[in-house]
């Protein structure tokens, strides 16, 4: 099975700061990489696949980058309503689609 | 607008069955791979299976944990996709969601206990 490395598990941060998660792969995955959000008691909601291209109708300030094994998901000015657990998650063609083990996002 | 909608959980007894099924609309269904995602309270998602598209005939893929024990199907005609769930385990206890495309549904709850 791939699996997905995910860091840090939890981040503080104030409204309009910047935050990133990474996220690596245990072999390369090319860029077979979502990025979800999930709000407690909600589906998991898909912001970027493709490693870097954003879903329709998901704001800017969210994007995604990297290929291969190491990927990284940038919010580029947090705001109040992104708190939220991050997910990424692999769909090479090597079964099972894995997660990362989440990111917990909280402002401080 | 795609549209899915599980339904079919409930409180079942450890080496029961039961089966969900995810209604779907918005879409052309045959033309999907349509996935099954569990998420167990407090944990992240997991992956639990899928079935095709009609183009590559339907064919289904599980994860180990579940292989031999869940069955999915689809009916195009009705653009449903169900899971089968027999021997169920204590472990088996999560919210079930289906998922296409990335439009999730709101999930629908198993819970395996005595």
């Amino acid at each position: 099975d791939i699996q997905m490395t995910q860091s840090p598990s939890s981040l503080s941060a104030s409204v309009g700061d910047r935050v990133t998660i990474t996220c690596q792969a245990s072999q390369d995955i090319a860029n077979y990489l979502n990025w979800y959000q999930q709000k407690p008691g909600k589906a998991p909601k898909l912001l970027i696949y493709d490693a870097s291209t954003l879903e329709i109708g998901v704001p800017t300030r969210f994007s995604g980058s990297g290929s291969g094994t190491d990927f990284t998901f940038t919010i580029s000015s947090l705001q109040p309503e992104d708190t939220a657990t991050y997910y990424c998650q692999q769909y090479d063609t090597l079964l099972p689609l894995t997660f990362g083990g989440g990111t917990r996002v909280e402002i401080k | 607008e795609v549209q899915l909608v599980e339904s079919g959980g409930g409180l079942v007894q450890p080496g029961r069955a039961l089966r969900l099924s995810c209604a779907t609309s918005g879409f052309t269904f045959g033309d999907y791979l349509i996935n099954w995602f569990r998420q167990a309270a407090g944990k992240g998602p997991e992956w639990v299976g899928f079935t095709r598209s009609r183009t590559y005939g339907g064919t289904t893929e599980y994860a180990a944990s579940v292989k031999g024990r869940f069955t999915i199907s689809r009916d195009d005609s009705k653009t449903i996709v169900y899971m089968q769930m027999n021997s169920l385990k204590t472990e088996d206890t999560a919210v079930y969601y289906c998922e296409v495309g990335g439009y999730w549904g709101q999930g629908t709850l198993v819970t395996v206990s005595s």
